[in-house]
């Protein structure tokens, strides 16, 4: 595709349920970095791939939250026993690299609200 | 840990009147930095970039220059338009960590 794409846009889920997160980054790209953004806050970083592998994953709020790329492509953040301090918006970003001028390109986010 | 201050919005402008949003960083090293925007409905894009000191970004009438000496990378336009008005980001990136560290964002709201 033309641009970063994540699915779904909108997820409601039940508190405790587990829920799954996608992310079709730019073909060829491969580096990409999952955030997650507050209203009113600045996107917060969570994890970062390089290939297959998670190169960061000190963003991570706890061990409910876990990402994978199996195939350096696409990847999916799980959230498992969801709470209500989940609710946030989730974006993807993929680039060409990891170096300091590399720009991310960012999906338009899954708003996820657990009720 | 490295960090981006940037000034609490919003921001509410007259059609053709001047631009400035401050921004302030704290790294270690030599970052990267940064201003993205988010229009209404849309996903973050970036705006302009610059990676060493007195270097200046710009795109779209947008400005802004690196400023090692006061650690600070502010927002400028000289003639805003009521189609810049969107959610400004301010961000780093530092080679301790190849993640984009951001501000909260500053609403720019301009008025025709």
């Amino acid at each position: 595709g033309a641009g970063v794409s994540q699915t779904p846009s909108n997820k409601v889920t039940e508190k405790g349920k587990y829920v799954e997160l996608r992310c079709d980054p730019i073909s060829g790209h491969t580096a990409l970095y999952w955030y997650r953004q507050s209203l009113g806050q600045g996107p917060e970083f969570l994890i970062y791939f390089q290939g297959t592998g998670a190169a960061d994953d000190s963003g991570l709020p706890n061990d409910r939250f876990f990402a994978v790329r199996p195939e350096g492509s696409v990847s999916t953040l799980k959230i498992q026993r969801t709470e209500r301090g989940d609710s946030a918006v989730y974006l993807c970003a993929s680039s060409t690299g990891d170096g300091l001028n590399t720009e991310a390109f960012f999906g338009q986010g899954t708003r996820l609200t657990v009720v | 840990g490295d960090s981006v201050t940037q000034m609490e919005g919003p921001v509410t402008l007259s059609e053709e009147a001047f631009l400035t949003i401050n921004c302030t960083y704290t790294a270690t090293g030599y970052p990267s930095l940064f201003w993205y925007v988010q229009y209404p409905g849309e996903g973050l894009q970036l705006l302009l970039k610059a990676t060493k000191a007195d270097d200046k970004g710009s795109n779209k009438g947008f400005e802004a220059t690196y400023r090692k000496e006061t650690t600070s990378f502010h927002l400028e336009k000289g003639s805003v338009q009521v189609s810049d008005s969107a959610v400004y980001f301010c961000a780093l990136r530092s080679g301790a960590t190849n993640k984009l560290i951001f501000g909260t964002g500053t609403l720019l709201a301009v008025q025709p």
